[in-house]
């Protein structure tokens, strides 16, 4: 049971490398998201989609791109990477709250993002 | 504007002992869940429990309850017994009906002291 998983955990970049955080669910989910967390801090909204083919910015969507082409996927993409990226991106994702649905937001483990 | 405030940014607590952690929020819906999450050093964010608004009954999993009083929009998290494992950053969240946005407070440190 996988929920959702995210690719790298862990990835270093020099100042205007680009590169892209990998998110997949497993849980047919209609709605997906990008956090970022910042040291001792708590969760900002970047990008979110609410199913394949639609996306809108959240709170802090510059220096990001993201694509829904599918409802499993769901790519972050930094371009030229700035030291104020460096972060802990969350990828997450929840149902429509429908029938037994609880309303849970699943995360993945998190990618730690370090721009040098 | 719907928000989340935990008012506590850090406390602590000895082993075994209990331990309340406060949440308001601010809402003019009136069909919403309420969460609490858990994220230890490993960052891993770990559901701990959800309470439906329209449900009178306080939540409970295992050590951890809620005290939830709609009318007053607080949503309280309480920990028995707690134990080391329980440190870690809880944060405290809502999700209005038909909607897909979830409001996150600032979360609150919890360190369990030995």
């Amino acid at each position: 049971n996988a929920g959702v998983t995210q690719t790298p955990k862990f990835r270093i970049l020099k100042i205007g490398q680009s590169m892209t955080l990998q998110c997949t669910q497993d849980m047919n989910h209609n709605y997906m998201y990008w956090y970022r967390q910042d040291p001792g801090m708590g969760l900002k909204l970047i990008y979110y989609s609410v199913g394949a083919g639609i996306t809108d910015k959240g709170e802090v969507p510059n220096g990001y791109n993201v694509s829904r082409s599918t409802t499993e996927d769901f790519p972050l993409r930094l371009e030229l990477a700035a030291p104020s990226q460096t972060s802990v991106y969350f990828c997450a994702s929840s149902s429509r709250l429908a029938g037994a649905e609880t309303g849970e937001l699943f995360f993945g483990e998190g990618s730690r993002l370090t721009v040098l | 504007a719907q928000t989340v405030t935990q008012s506590q940014p850090e406390m602590s607590v000895q082993e075994a002992e209990t331990v309340t952690l406060s949440c308001t929020y601010d809402t003019s819906e009136n069909n919403y869940y309420l969460f609490w999450y858990k994220q230890p050093p490993s960052r891993q964010m770990i559901l701990v429990i959800r309470q439906e608004a329209y449900k009178q009954q306080n939540a409970t999993e295992n050590r951890f309850s809620v005290n939830f009083q709609k009318a007053a929009k607080s949503f309280s998290l309480k920990i028995s017994d707690s134990q080391l494992g329980d440190t870690a950053m809880y944060f405290c969240a809502f999700r209005t009906s038909g909607t897909y946005k979830y409001i996150f407070g600032t979360g609150t440190r919890l360190k369990v002291l030995a």
